[in-house]
């Protein structure tokens, strides 16, 4: 069955940092990725997704992520964070048996300002 | 896209006695997913819901437990049985898109059983 990992559970930075959040499948073939984001007290939002074409894929809030099929990875990069990037991100693939989304066990970023 | 109400945002309850937390979608849609977040961990799967059939359970869930309506293409509840301090978690509807291009969620039911 198809599994997804985070690899880091909590994130903290300081505004203006680099960020990249690790997301590895487990099996390739025809994968559509998204990464999602939960700000606190709201709703999972898409934030990007990728099902075909180009591998560097552009979301929302100058995020991004470049899927690496040899390496069957989703990485999600933002140049420079800011406070308001405090939140919870999910990794997902659909993959289950029910046509659903698997999750990662999501990474919490903190921003200090 | 699809928006999502879903109710109550959270709840307080006594071990033993049931919730029922409802979604309701402003669009008609096939599936409806259900989902539980607890602590620390991913969202996992618990249901699906079509209307007009029986809920399909993922391994590990049971419709005594968590019974599932599906009465029309815009509302599901799922009802949280006989609850105990396990079954605190967040619950989360979700609907998809065709060809599975996006999913939707709802803003979450905090569920505390104490």
């Amino acid at each position: 069955a198809q599994s997804v990992s985070q690899h880091n559970h909590h994130v903290i930075l300081s505004e203006a940092a680099s960020l990249e959040l690790g997301c590895n499948y487990s099996y390739g073939g025809t994968v559509n990725l998204f990464w999602y984001v939960q700000y606190p007290g709201q709703h999972l939002q898409l934030l990007l997704k990728y099902f075909s074409g180009d591998p560097l894929v552009k979301g929302i809030k100058g995020f991004e992520a470049e899927f690496i099929k040899s390496k069957f990875s989703f990485n999600l990069r933002k140049p420079s964070v800011q406070w308001s990037d405090t939140a919870e991100y999910f990794c997902a693939v659909y993959g289950g048996s029910q046509g659903n989304l698997i999750f990662g066990k999501g990474t919490k970023l903190s921003v200090k300002p | 896209s699809a928006v999502i109400s879903q109710k109550p945002s959270r709840d307080i309850c006594q071990r033993g006695t049931s919730l029922t937390i409802q979604c309701q979608v402003d669009s008609q849609v096939t599936m409806m997913f259900w989902y539980r977040q607890q602590p620390g961990q991913s969202l996992t799967l618990i249901a699906t819901a079509n209307q007009g059939s029986e809920a399909t359970y993922e391994s590990g869930f049971v419709i005594d437990k968590f019974p599932i309506s599906r009465p029309n293409l815009t509302f599901s509840t799922l009802t949280v049985s006989n609850m105990s301090p396990e079954d605190s978690s967040i619950y989360l509807c979700s609907v998809g898109q065709p060809a599975n291009t996006e999913a939707f969620f709802g803003q979450g039911t905090r569920l505390t059983v104490v």
